[in-house]
């Protein structure tokens, strides 16, 4: 089983729509959540970390973190052309804190 | 300030050769890892160092190999380049050892041919 695991993308939205990401994890020991957007020949970069169940607003990004599922998703709220990119979900694994990733989301969004 | 920074950007090496590749972390950062990103997938974590000591070690051969200087910039080195070495190779600088919330620098596009 992966340490992170995200639902296969593709995902296509229309411009103002809202993208909803799903992220799973395996250690239930982990304690902090990372989003991370990657634009296509770039590195990524971190927009969301979150540490307590529930939401977390920024901006027009919310993340939610259940741990009892151990599920975490991102949601991007009015969804832009400049959202176009792959999200990255990530959490630490194992005890030396290294980040283990997900595969990635890619989101396009629709003018 | 300076955000975490890579160098070089691109390098283009022959099989079998070796490469040296560099990162700066963001000031007052301590600790530094080291990831590889092959296209299509997540980072893959080689390596963490905080305060010039390894504390952390991924799935990869003796090939791959780094230190950290006094001065917390570290270095990643590769020998004997095969094909499938070819990647995106971040670097990610935190707080410190413990610190999961880690910021990347621009990557080196390393193309061994």
């Amino acid at each position: 089983q992966k340490e992170v695991e995200q639902n296969s993308g593709p995902l296509s939205v229309p411009e103002g729509a809202i993208a909803s990401l799903n992220c799973t994890y395996s250690d239930r020991g982990s304690q902090s959540f990372f989003w991370y957007r990657q634009y296509s020949g770039k590195s990524p970069e971190l927009i969301m970390s979150i540490y307590s169940n529930g939401d977390k607003e920024d901006g027009r990004f919310t993340a939610q973190l259940n741990k009892a599922s151990q599920y975490v998703s991102l949601l991007i709220r009015d969804s832009q052309p400049s959202d176009s990119a792959t999200y990255l979900c990530a959490a630490p694994g194992g005890d030396d804190y290294k980040l283990s990733f997900g595969a990635g989301t890619t989101v396009t969004v629709r003018a | 300030d300076a955000g975490v920074t890579q160098s070089p950007t691109h390098l283009i090496k022959t099989r079998g050769q070796h490469v040296t590749l560099r990162c700066s972390p963001i000031s007052g950062h301590k600790s530094v890892s080291w990831y590889q990103q092959v296209l299509g997938q997540g980072p893959q974590f080689i390596f963490q160092y905080y305060e010039k000591e390894e504390r952390g070690r991924g799935n990869f051969p003796d090939r791959f190999s780094a230190r950290q200087f006094p001065n917390y910039s570290s270095e990643l080195n590769v020998n004997a380049l095969l094909l499938g070495d070819s990647a995106l190779y971040l670097c990610a600088s935190s707080l410190w050892a413990g610190d999961t919330e880690a910021f990347f620098g621009q990557g080196t596009r390393l193309t061994v041919v």
